[in-house]
C-alpha cells in the first residue's frame, strides 16, 4: 500500500499568516489522485482539495493544492481563525486508499 | 442535497460483532463507491475499505481482511459495515464517506463504537 508521509506535524501560526502543509507518498499516486481534508474536533472531515490541485465546492480561494507523482503541497494563503484545524492527505489513484497522519495547525 | 445519515453508537463487549449502516440520499446510489473510515479517540483517519453499491464488488484494508464485512442493500439505499471479534482497540468512530469526489465530497455523521467490558 502507498504511506504517506506529512510534514510538519505541528504548525503554529497567527492568523493573516501563511501555512505549506506537505504530504509525500512512498510511490508515485497515479493520476495525482490526492485529495486534502480539514477536520476540526467534533465533526466530520471536509473535503478541500481533490485531483491534487482541484477546489471541491464552497471551499474558499484561500486554500490551493499543488504537486504531483509523490510530492504534494496544501496552502492555505492567509490563516482566518476558522482555518485551525488538522489537515489530512489522502491517495485514492491504488487500493487501498491511505490517508496520512495529519498536520494541526494551531493558533501560535 | 446529498445525504449519508448513519445509525447510532454502540457499546459492545470485546469479541462481539458491531455492523453500521449509512443511509443515502439525494443522488444515484449506485452510481458512486461507498468508503469506510474509522478515527480512534484523539488518533488519525484509518481507512478500512470500499464497496461498489452497483456491483457488491468490494476491496479491504489488509488490516481488517477476514474480519470486516462490508454489503449493501439497493432497495433503501443504504451500505453497512460490520466489524467481528472486536477488541478494546477498535473503540472509535467509524464513517462512511461516498467516493467521486470531483462530485463533492460527503460523509455520514459518524458512529462511536466503544468495546468495553
Amino acid at each position: 500500500e502507498i504511506v504517506l508521509t506529512q510534514s510538519p506535524g505541528t504548525l503554529s501560526l497567527s492568523p493573516g499568516e501563511g501555512a505549506t502543509l506537505s504530504c509525500r507518498a512512498s510511490q508515485t499516486v497515479s493520476s495525482n489522485n490526492v485529495a486534502w481534508f480539514q477536520q476540526k474536533p467534533g465533526q466530520r472531515p471536509r473535503l478541500l482539495i481533490f485531483g491534487a490541485s482541484s477546489r471541491a465546492s464552497g471551499i474558499p480561494d484561500r486554500f490551493s493544492g499543488s504537486g504531483s507523482g509523490t510530492d504534494f503541497t496544501l496552502t492555505i494563503s492567509r490563516l482566518e481563525p476558522e482555518d485551525f484545524a488538522v489537515y489530512y492527505c489522502q491517495q485514492y489513484g491504488r487500493a487501498p486508499l491511505t490517508f496520512g497522519p495529519g498536520t494541526k495547525v494551531d493558533i501560535k | 442535497q446529498v445525504q449519508l445519515v448513519q445509525s447510532g453508537a454502540e457499546v459492545k463487549n470485546p469479541g462481539a460483532s458491531v455492523k453500521v449502516s449509512c443511509k443515502a440520499s439525494g443522488y444515484t446510489f449506485t452510481d458512486f463507491n461507498m468508503h469506510w473510515v474509522r478515527q480512534a479517540p484523539g488518533q488519525g483517519l484509518e481507512y478500512m475499505g470500499v464497496i461498489n453499491p452497483n456491483t457488491d464488488g468490494t476491496n479491504y484494508a489488509q488490516k481488517f481482511q477476514g474480519r470486516v464485512t462490508m454489503t449493501r442493500d439497493t432497495s433503501i439505499r443504504t451500505a453497512y459495515m460490520e466489524l467481528r471479534s472486536l477488541q478494546f482497540d477498535d473503540t472509535a468512530v467509524y464513517y462512511c464517506s461516498r467516493g467521486g469526489y470531483e462530485s463533492g465530497g460527503y460523509w455520514g455523521q459518524g458512529t462511536l463504537v466503544t468495546v468495553s467490558s
